[in-house]
């Protein structure tokens, strides 16, 4: 079974610039998740969506969104790049079952994303 | 504030050792934990997790031990192998709800080298 798969591997902008992360999650996982992780860091959660419902937002501003579609893949967007904004852009999906269920998120290769 | 804390950047054991690395966590209401091995331009691979309800959950060479009181967790790797040189992340997340969010919050993360 394929895992959660991510587009594109690398990407290179500019300040100011805008771009769009994709992600399709492994077949079955309702639940899509989006981090940063820049060098040096552990991942940083940036959103959660669940039934194309954002459920959790991280501490990251507005010129991040993202949206999830009726097939659970997801998308995020950043505008206005920051030079900070350079980083790996990792996406997990998981099942997500009933409350009290701990299913761990699986993620994905990442965007590797470079601000010039 | 960090929540989830690595302390040892770095770790260096023999092959066919005991490998243990460390996390220790501040917040509370963290319930279930996950360790995940990350090898480089490749996403975070999960390895494995605990609730707070147990004290130890064994996978093959992998065991995870849980010191709620002490909020203190370890991942034990016995024998330590070539192939588990890697980058490994302790995360964390409160107990899950069935409608919030269940992001992860990561260490930084603890460099394993297995040495020949």
């Amino acid at each position: 079974d394929a895992g959660v798969t991510q587009s594109p591997t690398h990407l290179i902008k500019t300040r100011g610039q805008h771009v769009t992360l994709r992600c399709s999650p492994i077949s079955g996982h309702k639940s899509v998740s989006w981090y940063q992780q820049v060098l040096g860091q552990g991942p940083q959660f940036i959103f959660q969506y669940y039934e194309k419902e954002e459920r959790g937002r991280g501490n990251f501003p507005d010129r991040f969104s993202a949206r999830q579609f009726p097939n659970y893949s997801s998308e995020l967007n950043v505008n206005a790049l920051l030079l900070g904004d350079s980083a790996l852009y990792l996406c997990a999906s998981n099942p997500r079952g009933s409350a009290g269920s701990n299913q761990p998120q699986h993620f994905g290769d990442g965007t590797r994303l470079s601000i010039l | 504030d960090q929540q989830v804390k690595q302390n040892s950047p770095s770790l260096s054991v023999q092959e066919g050792r005991i490998s243990i690395l460390n996390c220790d966590y501040t917040n509370s209401m963290f319930d279930y934990f996950l360790w995940y091995k990350k090898y480089p331009a490749e996403g975070p691979t999960f390895l494995i997790s605990i609730s707070s309800i147990k004290d130890k959950n064994e996978d093959g060479r992998f065991t995870v031990f849980l010191n709620k009181s002490a909020k203190h967790l370890s991942l034990h790797i016995v024998p330590s192998q070539p192939g588990d040189s890697a980058v490994y992340f302790c995360a964390a997340r409160p107990e899950y709800s069935g409608g919030g969010a269940d992001g992860l919050t990561f260490g930084k993360g603890t460099h394993l080298i297995i040495q020949p």
